[in-house]
């Protein structure tokens, strides 16, 4: 079975704190992405990754950053949280295109909270 | 750039009746993958069915079929036989050069 783990399920921060959002996958996947969920705006794209230590930014990359130095393992950086990014945060993972079905496989997601 | 849009914020079902989801997408490309997942209130998401922009067939998966337009650049989630159990949210989403985007969600209830 594929497993995409994120490291939290909840978490509570302060404003101005530097917060980390550890994934971690194990089939070999290429790909990796970065999610919030927000009630209304659906599943909008931080950041994603197609290789080690190769990202592209998403729709939404203000405010983040993401880390991948390993095949398996996807971070995503808040340097500074604030309020507007309490959420829910999901990460997933999938076989680069062209690869056969290429469906993205989600972790359970971190419910974060900044206060 | 690409866009996902899903207009039904919410729908109701009688049980056992089929229901139609809809989605439509915006891409100059002509090289992209469609996908339908199932967010349960549990908040796992589960991949329902995908179609390939290249596949001449629609795609079914069981209960599910994806009424695929090209033309019209519409991806609509079709289940059939509604069960109690498809209560849930359902995301329509776009691949394309690996990125994956979504819509903005359709919350189904099925009515006993």
């Amino acid at each position: 079975d594929v497993k995409v783990t994120q490291s939290s399920r909840y978490l509570v921060k302060r404003t101005g704190e530097k917060v980390f959002l550890e994934c971690v996958q194990d089939m070999d996947h290429e790909n990796m992405f970065w999610y919030r969920q927000d009630p209304g705006l659906g599943l909008r794209l931080i950041y994603f990754s197609y290789d080690v230590k190769m990202k592209e930014k998403g729709d939404i990359p203000e405010g983040y950053s993401v880390s991948r130095e390993k095949k398996e393992r996807f971070s995503l950086i808040l340097e500074s949280a604030s309020t507007n990014q309490t959420s829910m945060y999901l990460c997933a993972s999938s076989l680069a295109g062209g690869r056969g079905h290429t469906e993205a496989f989600f972790g359970q997601g971190t419910r974060l909270t900044v206060v | 750039a690409q866009k996902i849009t899903q207009t039904q914020p919410g729908m109701f079902v009688q049980e056992k009746e089929a229901v139609t989801l809809d989605c439509t997408y915006d891409t100059s490309d002509p090289s992209y993958g469609l996908f339908w997942y199932k967010q349960p209130s549990s908040g796992e998401m589960i991949f329902l069915i995908y179609q390939g922009s290249y596949d001449q067939q629609n795609a079914t998966e069981g209960r599910y079929s994806l009424n695929f337009q090209k033309a019209r650049k519409s991806a609509n989630l079709v289940i059939s036989a509604s069960q109690l159990g498809d209560s849930a949210m359902y995301f329509c989403a776009m691949r394309k050069t690996g990125k994956l985007i979504f819509g903005q969600g359709t919350t189904l209830q099925v009515k006993p």
